[in-house]
């Protein structure tokens, strides 16, 4: 069965750094890129980051590029998101998804919520 | 950016009846993928590559179109999906998701 289990989300204040990660099983994490997609309270999704499968190339929208960095470790099968300069339209919920075909999320983990907050 | 714009936001079905769900993207995309939500709860993939339904999808599921125009179709609306759903694309960066269509139960 395929889990994805995030994990280091809290409450933190703008400026400042955290690290979100995401414990994947059930399937052979080197073999699929990986994603974030995060969700406001109450919007929709947005889209986040994307790793390939050896890490080697990322994707970014503009309103994360360069204070966001995705990363991943396939001894450990774990997907990190390192989220800098954080502001406060950053606040949501952080889902860590698999990627099939390049394209959509065939699976999802059950999230991690983080606010930005002074 | 391609701008998926889902129509209606929100809308209320009776059970048996049929609904039909539109995403209308800003330029072509080769393939829409849908999403499922329910309250509290993560995304569900449940149409991809336009038509194909996700492992699970019950068959009064289906999705088509093409272009720039795609849609969701439930042939006999049930209680259980009430839900909001999204669209996505990725045929060109950034990846984006419509903003969401709320289907409720009348």
């Amino acid at each position: 069965e395929v889990q994805l289990v995030e994990s280091g989300g809290g409450l933190v204040q703008p400026g400042r750094s955290l690290k979100l990660s995401c414990a994947a099983s059930g399937f052979t994490f080197s073999n699929y890129y990986m994603a974030w997609v995060r969700q406001a309270p109450k919007k929709g999704l947005e889209w986040v980051a994307t790793i390939s499968t050896s890490g080697s190339r990322t994707y970014y929208p503009d309103s994360v590029k360069g204070r966001f960095t995705i990363s991943r470790d396939n001894a450990k099968s774990s997907l990190y998101l390192q989220m800098n300069s954080l502001k406060s339209e950053d606040t949501a919920t952080y889902y860590c998804a698999r990627h099939q075909g390049s394209s959509y999320f065939d699976y999802w983990g059950q999230g991690v919520m983080v606010t930005v907050s002074s | 950016e391609i701008v998926l714009t889902q129509s209606p936001t929100t809308m209320a079905a009776s059970p048996g009846e049929k609904v039909t769900l539109t995403c209308r993207a800003s330029s072509s995309v080769s393939y829409m993928h849908w999403y499922q939500q329910k309250s509290g709860a993560s995304p569900k993939l449940w149409i991809y590559d336009t038509s194909n339904r996700a492992s699970g999808v019950p068959n009064r599921f289906s999705g088509s179109g093409s272009g720039t125009s795609y849609s969701l179709t439930i042939s006999s609306m049930e209680t259980e999906d009430a839900a909001t759903y999204y669209c996505q694309q990725w045929s060109s960066n950034p990846l984006t998701f419509g903003s969401g269509t709320k289907l409720e139960i009348k």
